[in-house]
């Protein structure tokens, strides 16, 4: 049972153009939210994250954006730029316990592409 | 620099024959965790340990073991690898002590992309 869903294996855009990664989830008992960037041959790294006492977090180009009510969290990127071609993958976990707060259930990731 | 290793980086391997990934991190985390990632099911946790000598079962433990007997090591094995045991693993590692409890960023190794034949 996925809790978290990448419905978007791939997207493609045009370098300057905003590109927007989506996220649905289904566990109400998460209340943390976080991007990951994967680039080949190589581990995923941290990008961005939100609680859920937030509905918007911004960090330069990259702003992370959270429907409670829809279970749904997006990943705006805005220019994009060569350098954002990358795998992500959205990440939940539940602050409630301490085991649980470490614990990052994934999404199947979206792979990026931007074109020059 | 502060970094989570593994080794090997690819390995190819028959139905059967032991094997063992090393992990290990030089930021004095408590909290290391093996992932397998898997084409259209993402990264799913196998086993994970909260400090030395307590580790626990993640979602898909099946076929792999796992030890922890030193802070900064977190080795996975395979004691009789099968292909369907052909993935991509990252081990991780977080500090469960440091700052905000679960806010602190989790870093991962580099991945180590595993054949069985």
């Amino acid at each position: 049972d996925q809790q978290v869903k990448q419905n978007s294996p791939s997207l493609s855009v045009q370098e300057g153009r905003i590109s927007i990664l989506n996220c649905d989830y289904t566990n109400s008992m998460f209340d943390y939210f976080l991007w990951y960037k994967k680039y080949p041959a190589e581990g995923p790294t941290f990008l961005i994250s939100i609680s859920s006492i937030k509905d918007k977090n911004e960090d330069g180009r990259f702003t992370v954006f959270l429907n409670k009510s829809a279970k749904h969290l997006s990943l705006h990127i805005v220019p994009s730029q060569p350098g954002d071609s990358a795998v992500y993958f959205c990440a939940a976990k539940t602050l409630a316990s301490i085991q649980g707060a470490q614990k990052l259930v994934f999404g199947q990731g979206t792979r990026l592409t931007i074109n020059p | 620099e502060a970094q989570v290793t593994q080794n090997p980086r690819y390995l190819i391997t028959v139905t059967g024959k032991k094997l063992t990934v090393t992990c290990s991190q030089n930021m004095n985390h408590e909290y290391m965790s093996w992932y397998r990632q898997d084409p259209g099911l993402g990264l799913r946790q196998i086993y994970y340990s909260m400090n030395v000598e307590v580790t626990d079962k993640g979602d898909v433990p099946e076929g792999y073991k796992v030890s922890r007997k030193e802070k900064r090591n977190f080795p996975l094995i395979l004691e009789s690898p099968s292909p369907n045991q052909t993935s991509l693993y990252f081990c991780a590692s977080s500090s469960i002590t440091g700052g905000l409890a679960g806010l602190d960023e989790q870093f991962f190794g580099p991945g180590t992309r595993l054949t069985v034949l």
